[in-house]
């Protein structure tokens, strides 16, 4: 069966300090990645989503970004994490034959 | 541009009553559609999708409705049960098989 595993589950930054967030799938190969975040009190905002190795897509512009070195892992990163990067951030795949997405459970960022 | 709305905030039932979630979208090519439910700091688990080609599908408790002439569909939730106090996602397959486009929620509150 398909597992997807996200860590650290909470992280505690501080302002200007380094982000690396990983995500990996088990069980599938070839799956679609994406990288959601999920501000308070809001909806899921695509950051980026990946079709293949080393193939990132960012959806907006921002102090993020993607990287994917291997089928299964994707990666996100700050090089200077700024206090709006607070947040919840999701990690999800999906098959190529599959509609639905499954995701993984989550890190809270709280950058201070 | 939002192609997915689901405009209501939140919702508040009484315990064994019918929830009713709506969401609304605008692109005709969108041809699947899914249901997410999602507790605090954890992700979403997928609940219940619907293709385009249909106008229901029921799973237990839950039923989607989809009105395509109106793009609208529903999410019936009978009987409603403490349990299903969540965040509940409408989502839409894009015209790319990649895209995924997310509703900004409706918070669901089962009261006793």
């Amino acid at each position: 069966s398909q597992t997807i595993h996200q860590w650290p589950a909470t992280l505690v930054q501080p302002v200007g300090s380094p982000l690396s967030l990983e995500c990996t799938v088990e069980g599938t190969s070839n799956p679609n990645l994406y990288w959601y975040r999920q501000a308070a009190g809001r909806g899921l905002q695509l950051l980026f989503y990946s079709v293949g190795i080393g193939q990132i897509s960012s959806e907006v512009p921002q102090n993020l970004s993607a990287s994917r070195p291997q089928d299964r892992q994707f990666i996100l990163s700050s090089k200077k994490l700024l206090l709006s990067d607070s947040g919840f951030y999701l990690c999800a795949w999906r098959g190529r034959l599959n509609t639905e997405a499954f995701f993984g459970q989550g890190t809270r960022l709280t950058v201070v | 541009d939002q192609q997915v709305k689901q405009n209501s905030p939140s919702l508040s039932v009484q315990e064994g009553r019918i929830s009713i979630l709506n969401c609304d979208y605008t692109n005709s090519m969108f041809d699947y559609f899914l249901w997410y439910k999602k507790y605090p700091a954890e992700g979403p688990t997928f609940l219940i999708s619907i293709s385009s080609i249909k106008d229901k599908n029921e799973d237990g408790r839950f039923t989607v409705f989809l009105n395509k002439s109106a793009k609208h569909l529903s999410l019936h939730i009978v009987p409603s049960q403490p349990g299903d106090s969540a965040v509940y996602f409408c989502a839409a397959i894009g015209p790319f098989n990649y895209q995924l486009i997310w509703g900004a929620g409706t918070k669901l509150i089962i009261k006793p």
